[in-house]
């Protein structure tokens, strides 16, 4: 099975500020790779696919990169509405694998 | 507008079952793959289960493979998730997502229904 490894697990920061969250796969997945957010009491919500192509919607200061084994979000500016849980997603040849999650809490 | 609300959860018992569902509006139900995630109290994401959109095919995780059994009825647009020889260990909400191919990302999630196994 492909492990998906986040990094941090927890981020602290503040409005305004560049945040990037790491996400590492235990095989290369080319491409397939999602990203998404999570409020507390809330649905999971797609904000990236395909390692880097923006879902409908979601606001352009989210951005996602990599390829093979490792893979980042970026958020540019972040936003009061993004202090959130985000989970990386693999999803190479039929088989799905989240990340442990990446909680980033107001500093 | 895509709706995916499931129903089914509640108390199960060790070694029980309990058999979820989950209703889909909004799309053409029998094009696409639907899944079953899960999430745990205070853990992460966890995906459990995906079937293609003919009901062919289902993919499982190690953790739930031989214990669950995922199908669907494209009549009555109704996405199913039977859990047999339950265990502590699947106490979680269990979503039901939306693929938007047979074998990537998931594009809409329900709301979830909350499995005790007590």
């Amino acid at each position: 099975d492909i492990q998906m490894t986040q990094s941090p697990s927890t981020l602290s920061a503040s409005v305004g500020d560049r945040v990037t969250i790491t996400c590492r796969a235990s095989q290369s997945i080319s491409s397939w790779l999602a990203w998404y957010q999570q409020k507390p009491g809330k649905v999971p919500k797609l904000l990236i696919y395909k390692a880097s192509s923006l879902e409908s919607g979601v606001p352009s200061r989210f951005s996602g990169s990599g390829s093979g084994t490792e893979f980042t979000l970026t958020i540019s500016s972040l936003q009061p509405d993004d202090f959130a849980t985000y989970y990386c997603q693999q999803y190479y040849s039929y088989s799905w694998t989240f990340g442990q999650g990446t909680k980033v809490e107001i500093k | 507008e895509v709706q995916l609300l499931e129903s089914g959860g509640g108390v199960g018992q060790p070694g029980g079952s309990l058999r979820l569902s989950c209703g889909a509006s909004g799309f053409t139900f029998s094009s696409y793959a639907m899944s079953w995630v899960r999430q745990a109290p205070g853990k992460g994401l966890e995906w459990v289960s995906t079937i293609t959109g003919g009901g062919s095919t289902a993919y499982y995780a190690d953790s739930v493979k031989g214990r669950f059994s995922i199908s669907r009825d494209n009549s009555k647009n109704t996405l199913f998730l039977q859990m047999y020889s339950l265990r502590d260990e699947d106490t979680a909400v269990y979503y039901c997502a939306k693929n938007r191919g047979a074998d990537v990302h998931f594009d809409y999630w329900g709301q979830g229904t909350l499995v005790t196994v007590s």
